[in-house]
């Protein structure tokens, strides 16, 4: 019963923005939106996440539609290192979360 | 992935054998949680510690066991190892609980093979 919606791999050109979009339309009101990405033989890392408002951090942007049925995760400017799965989770508590297969994004050169 | 130090990177075991898989954090984090990764299956987790002194299964609990040694160390345990549990395993940590909006934070990994 996945609880999101993922294209499964994406391609973005070096430098410019990377927008990985995310559908979950039966997000319930107080479920967050969780972002992170997995490069290859490394361990889950953390990008950012939210409930309503857009976030930015030092690493990405999260916009979140005003239904909260969908977002995007915005990599303003990527570089090769930011080639990874990308996994969109949305969840109350941490003791239920699954990741699903994810974005597989290539920043190509 | 500064903050969660896992042991053994790899391990290869034969059926039927026991082993420990090692975890700390230095985050000073209140919940802990060990998950598996295969191959088309995301992550799924195994057991999760919300708090110093408790455990509970998560999904696929089945074959293991924990033990949460201290706020800093949460081990998990295969008694008799069956190949189907060949995985990578990931240990993660988390500040605030379970119930907490605080991010999960992530080891390198144990990959593990069962032969």
């Amino acid at each position: 019963d996945a609880k999101t919606t993922q294209p499964p791999s994406m391609d973005c050109a070096e430098g410019r923005a990377a927008n990985l979009p995310c559908n979950h339309s039966t997000i319930s009101g107080n479920e967050y939106v969780y972002w992170y990405r997995q490069i290859h033989s490394q361990g889950p890392q953390y990008i950012i996440h939210g409930l309503k408002n857009n976030e930015t951090n030092e690493m990405a942007s999260l916009i979140i539609t005003e239904d909260r049925k969908s977002s995007t995760l915005i990599l303003p400017h990527a570089t090769l290192r930011d080639t990874a799965v990308y996994y969109c989770i949305v969840l109350l508590s941490f003791n239920d979360m699954r990741f699903g297969a994810g974005t597989r994004l290539t920043v190509k050169p | 992935n500064a903050g969660v130090t896992q042991t053994p990177k790899f391990q290869v075991l034969k059926t039927g054998q026991s082993m420990t898989l090692q975890c700390a954090q230095d985050m000073n984090h209140n919940s802990m949680y060990w998950y598996r990764q295969d191959p088309g299956m995301g992550l799924r987790l195994i057991y999760y510690s919300a708090s110093e002194g408790t455990t509970d299964k998560g999904e696929v609990p089945n074959g293991y066991n924990v033990s949460r040694l201290n706020k800093r160390e949460f081990s998990l345990r295969l008694e008799s190892a069956a190949p189907s549990q060949t995985s990578v395993y990931f240990c993660a940590s988390s500040e605030a609980g379970v119930l907490s909006n605080q991010p999960q934070h992530f080891g390198d990994g144990t990959r593990l093979s069962i032969l």
